[in-house]
């Protein structure tokens, strides 16, 4: 099966400062790649989509200057979170879809950010 | 938008019953309705899932229908184990769209 990766798998970091989450397609090629945000026993919640090469969708509410992603390959997407608060602090999802694909996406393990 | 409503939120079951996950959508151009079990700290992983085309699709223990005029789709799983408790999404998308999740049942099987 399809396997996505995702980089680092926990971190924490101060307040002020920014992260950045990788999300790897290790064997196939993803052209569409999605960031999910899930708050502790709370759904999963789209945050944008990413296709390759071109720029991200951000869904209402998110804001694009602050998570900033980057799909710069067909196997390579990542979000950074800037300015990082402690509201940011949550369970962050990549998914990952492949034009061979019909319907099924790929999730990576996620990242549980921590900011202090 | 989708909009993904999903129930019950919480769902307690006697070791070997079986439980019931009900789940509508809102948008006629949903065709892909995959259902994910999630524990804690983990990626959701798929269980099972079912295309526009067909009503019902089974695997094992677990089962789902759809019902497209009504726009909803169950999740059945039978002889319930231990082992089943988690929470559970409900989801809906387009094929090649980003999915849009219930709010979750979270599942108990008490022994």
């Amino acid at each position: 099966g399809a396997v996505v990766s995702q980089h680092p798998s926990r971190v924490i970091c101060k307040s002020g400062t920014s992260v950045k989450i990788e999300c790897r397609s290790l064997d196939f090629q993803a052209t569409t790649m999605f960031w999910y945000r899930q708050f502790p026993k709370q759904s999963l919640m789209l945050m944008a989509t990413s296709n390759e090469g071109s720029k991200a969708t951000y869904e209402q509410g998110v804001e694009k200057d602050k998570f900033l992603i980057n799909h710069a390959s067909l196997t390579l997407s990542t979000l950074t979170v800037t300015s990082a608060h402690p509201e940011d602090s949550s369970f962050y999802i990549c998914s990952a879809y492949g034009t061979t694909f019909n319907y099924e996406q790929y999730f990576g393990p996620g990242t549980r950010l921590t900011v202090t | 938008g989708e909009n993904v409503e999903q129930h019950p939120s919480t769902l307690s079951v006697q070791e070997g019953d079986s439980a019931v996950i009900k789940c509508t959508y809102s948008d006629s151009a949903s065709n892909y309705f995959p259902w994910y079990k999630q524990e804690l700290g983990k990626r959701p992983q798929l269980i099972i899932d079912i295309r526009s085309n067909v009503g019902e699709k089974k695997d094992q223990r677990i089962a789902v229908t759809l019902n497209k005029t009504a726009k909803h789709f169950s999740l059945h799983i039978t002889e319930t184990q231990p082992e089943d408790s988690a929470v559970y999404f409900c989801a809906a998308s387009n094929s090649g769209y980003a999915l849009n999740f219930g709010k979750g049942t979270s599942l108990l099987v008490t022994p």
